[in-house]
């Protein structure tokens, strides 16, 4: 159980494109979703905490009109990369958790914008 | 200070020994703790998770908590090489269920 899945799985971009990365809970719902980048040799970096029905909440440095996320349902949340551009190429990985703190994460996004 | 401190490593271990992964945190008000192991490349696996003071064992893992001197453990016995990883502490945070992760401690078993 709590599987996490991610698409796609890796995607090139051009410089000033926008890329969409959705993220399912494919055997539980999930109240929560969250978002992470980690760039090579670096721990996870928080992006952005999502409910459904709600307003993502952002950390701290990030652009919420960079990163657009939307969590219409308890099983799906989507992330959007707004005008790529090469410092955005990273691993985007995100999460799901439901009732707890466990979060199970997907398998990972990784963009590399050209 | 950070929130989460780990021993960035690597930690070698030779294969069959018990590897001993330490993390201390700083938000009291963590009841909530998880670590997760990271292969090189991919997402991070839930492999523990403790909320009581105290030992929880599964299979080849042991976690331990102390919350008064708010430090967590993660103990590998019979360490394989598959278990070379990186190891991520994570209380839960004191706002809702969002995580903190420490940087991580890499571990290298050797055959």
């Amino acid at each position: 159980g709590a599987v996490v899945s991610q698409h796609p799985s890796w995607v090139i971009c051009k410089s000033g494109t926008s890329v969409k990365i959705e993220c399912r809970s494919l055997d539980f719902q999930a109240t929560t979703m969250f978002w992470y980048r980690q760039f090579p040799k670096q721990s996870l970096m928080l992006m952005a905490t999502s409910n459904e029905g709600s307003k993502a909440t952002y950390e701290q440095g990030v652009e919420k009109d960079k990163f657009l996320i939307n969590h219409a349902s308890l099983t799906l949340s989507t992330l959007t990369v707004t005008s790529a551009h090469p410092e955005d190429s990273s691993f985007y990985i995100c999460s799901a958790s439901f009732q707890g703190n466990e979060q199970f994460f997907g398998p990972g996004t990784r963009l590399t914008v050209l | 200070q950070k929130e989460v401190e780990q021993n960035s490593g690597p930690l070698s271990v030779p294969e069959g020994a018990i590897a001993s992964l330490n993390c201390t945190y700083s938000d009291r008000v963590s009841q909530s703790f998880f670590w997760y192991r990271q292969y090189s490349g991919k997402s991070p696996e839930l492999i523990m998770s403790i909320y009581s003071n105290g030992d929880k064992e599964d299979g080849r893992f042991t976690a331990q908590l102390n919350k008064a001197s708010q430090y967590v453990s993660l103990l590998i016995r019979d360490s394989q090489p598959s278990d070379s990883a990186t190891y991520l502490c994570a209380p839960g945070g004191e706002y809702g269920n969002k995580l903190v992760f420490g940087a991580g401690t890499i571990l290298r078993v050797k055959s």
